[in-house]
């Protein structure tokens, strides 16, 4: 089955504690992305990756970094989380970047 | 960079009305407008996208129209139904994605 995962799910953590969010597809996509939302503000693009070894900042770079490695995986790194970044967390692939992007389940990420 | 302003932010609709939502941008080099709908708790899914190539799109009760000049575009679906209920997002690409704020739709049985 065609989809992108992400893990965890869920998470409840404390300021300063490094944490990684992973996202992984099977689809064979070239461009990734790592977005946020937050209530009355849509998707805001955190990062995005149009190929291995390629990386751009999207809208909302502070504070995240990102990997790609490998094409099918895209870890989201926040390396000194704080309560600012609480949010629910989507990662997406697409064959290209003028194409149907397909969404991983969410991360919700809570920040005490 | 881009800016993309979504109007209205809610939207409430008796079934069967037709529903528009509106969207601007401010990047005139982008050139993909795609639409997502959303609903509690899940994930945004793709329902109609446009490139810039093209100024109308239609897919059954949904169309997208895109006014270059203006730089903007809207949704439209007509003969609403209470499952067209969502949050709907349009979003402008040139490298980067950058998605509207949202319109939250009501469709009333």
């Amino acid at each position: 089955e065609a989809q992108v995962t992400q893990n965890p799910r869920y998470l409840i953590t404390v300021t300063g504690k490094k944490l990684t969010v992973t996202c992984s597809q099977n689809m064979n996509h070239e461009y990734m992305s790592w977005y946020r939302q937050d209530p009355g503000l849509g998707l805001r693009q955190i990062y995005y990756s149009m190929n291995v070894e390629v990386t751009d900042k999207g809208d909302v770079p502070e504070g995240y970094k990102v990997s790609r490695k490998e094409k099918r995986n895209f870890p989201l790194i926040l390396e000194s989380p704080s309560p600012n970044q609480t949010s629910l967390y989507f990662c997406a692939s697409t064959r290209d970047r003028r194409d149907e992007q397909f969404f991983g389940p969410g991360t919700r990420l809570t920040v005490l | 960079g881009e800016n993309v302003e979504q109007h209205p932010s809610t939207l409430s609709v008796q079934e069967g009305d037709s529903a528009v939502i509106k969207c601007t941008y401010s990047d005139s080099a982008s050139n993909y407008f795609p639409w997502y709908k959303q609903e509690l708790g899940k994930r945004p899914q793709l329902i109609i996208d446009i490139r810039s190539n093209v100024g109308e799109k239609k897919d059954q009760r949904i169309a997208v129209t895109l006014n270059k000049t203006a730089k903007h575009f809207s949704l439209h679906i007509t003969e609403t139904q209470p499952e067209d209920s969502a949050v709907y997002f349009c979003a402008a690409s040139k490298s980067d994605m950058r998605f509207g704020a949202g319109t939250r739709l009501t469709v009333k049985p």
